[in-house]
């Protein structure tokens, strides 16, 4: 299965700044990827899909593909206490189960 | 759109006994779901996948004859722990995603989880 790889964290960020996650892989024949985000004891919901080299917004996240490099990262602005939250990539690949990295724990202090 | 329920979000068994969890897509026909397993501070395991009509597919290390999987119909896959010991206690959450929508927008969605108590 393809893997990625993401610092486990804590990340802790002071209300307002900008989180920055970041995501590494190991399979060059990964195109596309997702962000999820976990709340404590919740499932994941989705963040943002990104499968083009460069940056891709949407409101205060942004996504960052690059695949020369093999990361994928994303940047939260203006963060949040309720963004805390840990973080997930995972490469897709067609129709086959997503298979998560370890994720990203995001600590808001307000 | 695309809205998986899972039911029971939270169970408590006795060790030895099976328990059913069920993942339902709501608004959409899934011919494939996903079971994930979560233990505490870890990240989600892949157990196995779905596959309507016919046999699940199970990850490494999985037993499948604890973890039984049925997909019967276009909306429904089942979980049933058998057997269950407190090392099962775990939190338990399908996946799917509506093949029909594009995978960008709306990504795989997730049920909303079952905590797994086994005493």
């Amino acid at each position: 299965q393809k893997e990625v790889e993401q610092n486990s964290g804590p990340l802790s960020v002071p209300e307002g700044a900008i989180a920055s996650l970041n995501c590494t892989y190991s399979d060059r024949g990964s195109q596309s990827f997702f962000w999820y985000r976990q709340y404590s004891g919740k499932s994941p919901e989705l963040i943002m899909f990104i499968y083009s080299n460069g940056d891709k917004e949407d409101g205060r996240f942004t996504a960052q593909l690059n695949k020369a490099s093999q990361y994928v990262s994303l940047l939260i602005r203006d963060s949040q206490p309720s963004d805390s939250a840990t973080y997930l990539c995972a490469p897709y690949s067609g129709n086959t189960p997503l298979v998560f990295g370890k994720g990203t724990r995001l600590s808001v202090i307000a | 759109g695309a809205v998986v329920s899972q039911h029971p979000s939270r169970v408590i068994c006795k060790s030895g006994t099976s328990v059913k969890i069920e993942c339902r897509s709501l608004d959409f026909q899934a011919t494939t779901m996903f079971w994930y397993r979560q233990f505490p501070k870890q990240s989600l395991m892949l157990m196995a996948t779905s596959n309507e009509g016919s046999k699940a597919t199970y990850e490494q290390g999985v037993e499948k004859d604890k973890f039984l999987i049925n997909h019967a119909s276009l909306t429904l896959s089942t979980l049933t722990v058998t057997s269950a010991h407190p090392e099962d206690s775990s939190f338990y959450i399908c996946s799917a995603r509506d093949e029909k929508r594009q995978v960008f927008n709306y990504g795989y969605t997730f049920g909303s989880g079952t905590r797994l108590t086994v005493v």
